[in-house]
């Protein structure tokens, strides 16, 4: 019962494919987010879902292209993936409203060869 | 500019120390603060946030908005504590608490 779950875990691809991480989260949550975290383990808010509609895009290259079918899905697809996508993704979940604190995901560790 | 500054990369300490971490912030509003903790392959998760201003595996930090700090604090370092330790800033758009600035992080290691 893992309130934010992400796959694959491990992902490692060539130069120029297509790829997608999903996340699901069964909190309840409304909101969900995508955050990127580089080799020097900095991490950066990527995107933000509220209720299926994209809130905050922080100046992420167009191949990056979210989808929300859902309050408890955020997927992330990469068109056309770059040597410097290589990173570990996590995503996370919050309510909206309320005082609850933000829950990441595991990571997915992308390798782009 | 909003930002979140962790002047130290790698702390490293003995077992039973003082452990201090180090957490700067930049904001033009009323700041939300929080320290998250990364265990070696394992998620992010929250360690404490200062409106709760409770201690955390004896972990406490307390928000100073003159100095503009939110210092990690623990009076003696356990070896379980060695982790990557992140000072967040909430951006608090419409109260949700997801929406986080990261500083970049300090590594703390406890040496037995």
């Amino acid at each position: 019962d893992t309130a934010v779950s992400q796959t694959p875990k491990y992902l490692v691809t060539q130069m120029g494919n297509d790829k997608s991480i999903k996340c699901e989260q069964n909190l309840g949550h409304d909101t969900m987010y995508w955050y990127k975290q580089d080799s020097k383990k900095f991490l950066k808010i990527m995107f933000s879902y509220n209720n299926k509609e994209l809130i905050i895009n922080e100046t992420v290259p167009n191949r990056f292209s979210p989808k929300s079918p859902d309050k408890a899905h955020l997927n992330l697809h990469i068109n056309s993936l770059e040597l410097g996508d290589s990173a570990v993704y996590f995503c996370a979940s919050s309510q909206w409203d309320g005082d609850t604190e933000a829950f990441f995901g595991q990571g997915t560790r992308l390798t782009v060869v | 500019a909003q930002r979140v500054t962790q002047p130290e990369k790698l702390l490293s300490v003995f077992k039973g120390a003082p452990v201090e971490l180090k957490c700067n912030y930049s904001y033009s509003g009323s700041p939300e603060l929080f320290w998250y903790v990364q265990y070696s392959r394992q998620r992010l998760q929250l360690l404490l946030r200062h409106i709760s201003r409770e201690s955390i595996k004896g972990f406490t930090a307390d928000l100073n908005k003159g100095e503009t700090s939110f210092h990690l604090k623990k009076p003696f370092a356990q070896e379980e504590d060695s982790a990557m330790y992140y000072c967040a800033l909430s951006r608090n758009y419409g109260g949700s608490q997801g929406n986080l600035i990261f500083g970049k992080g300090t590594k703390l290691s406890v040496k037995p």
